[in-house]
């Protein structure tokens, strides 16, 4: 039991490139999240996906994308990188809704040059 | 909406010592608190989460949190501090209208010898 997983764990990019987080799940969770996390800011909400089919909007969604392939995985996808999106990228699941307990991966250092 | 604040932004601890952390939260209705705990490195991890009931709640790693609905609080206690709890500590809120989680800044806390 993997929990939730991400790849990569680094990566540098230059202004402009493109680029997909990956995140997966075995806990047959329904809802994923993506979070950025900034110093001094916390977590931030960029994505959800309350259920398999769903996505919506959170905090920060400008200059992102994300797709809900199956159940079990949740991609970001960054168009067109820019230094701003230098941080440090969550994914999380849950059963269901925000009285539920996030379970977080291990993250993904975003660099943009 | 709701919201947390997390009033310190870095606490240093003796080993040994008590150490108590500050969250602060804004919702309306009977929110669901949580504290997560993220090491050096590593996602978060989650040590402790309200929703009713007792208003003392025990986690893991010796760590307790007490709610006061008139102070709006849920601060995090620990009675005798290790060096492993060296990390950052994240408080939030979430609610069954919303599939989101809204977390604080987050406090570091340093450990010394």
């Amino acid at each position: 039991n993997a929990g939730v997983t991400q790849t990569p764990k680094f990566q540098v990019l230059k202004t402009g490139q493109s680029m997909t987080l990956q995140c997966a799940q075995d806990m047959n969770h329904n809802s994923m999240y993506w979070y950025r996390q900034d110093p001094g800011m916390g977590l931030r909400l960029i994505y959800y996906s309350a259920s398999e089919g769903t996505t919506d909007k959170g905090e920060v969604p400008n200059g992102y994308n994300v797709s809900r392939l199956n159940k079990r995985e949740f991609s970001l996808r960054l168009e067109s990188a820019a230094p701003s999106q230098t941080s440090v990228y969550f994914c999380a699941s849950s059963e269901g809704s925000g009285t539920d307990t996030q379970y977080f991966g291990p993250g993904t250092r975003l660099t943009v040059l | 909406a709701q919201s947390v604040t997390q009033p310190d932004i870095h606490i240093t601890v003796s080993e040994g010592a008590s150490l108590e952390l500050r969250c602060n939260y804004s919702y309306g209705a009977t929110p669901y608190l949580f504290w997560y705990v993220q090491s050096p490195g590593q996602g978060l991890q989650l040590l402790l989460k309200y929703f009713s009931g007792d208003t003392l709640v025990q986690g893991i790693k010796g760590f307790e949190a007490e709610f006061k609905r008139s102070q709006s609080s849920f601060n995090l206690r620990k009675p005798s501090v290790h060096w492993s709890d060296a990390a950052e500590y994240f408080c939030a809120v979430g609610s069954y209208e919303d599939y989101k989680l809204s977390f604080g800044a987050g406090t570091t806390v340093t450990v010394r010898a």
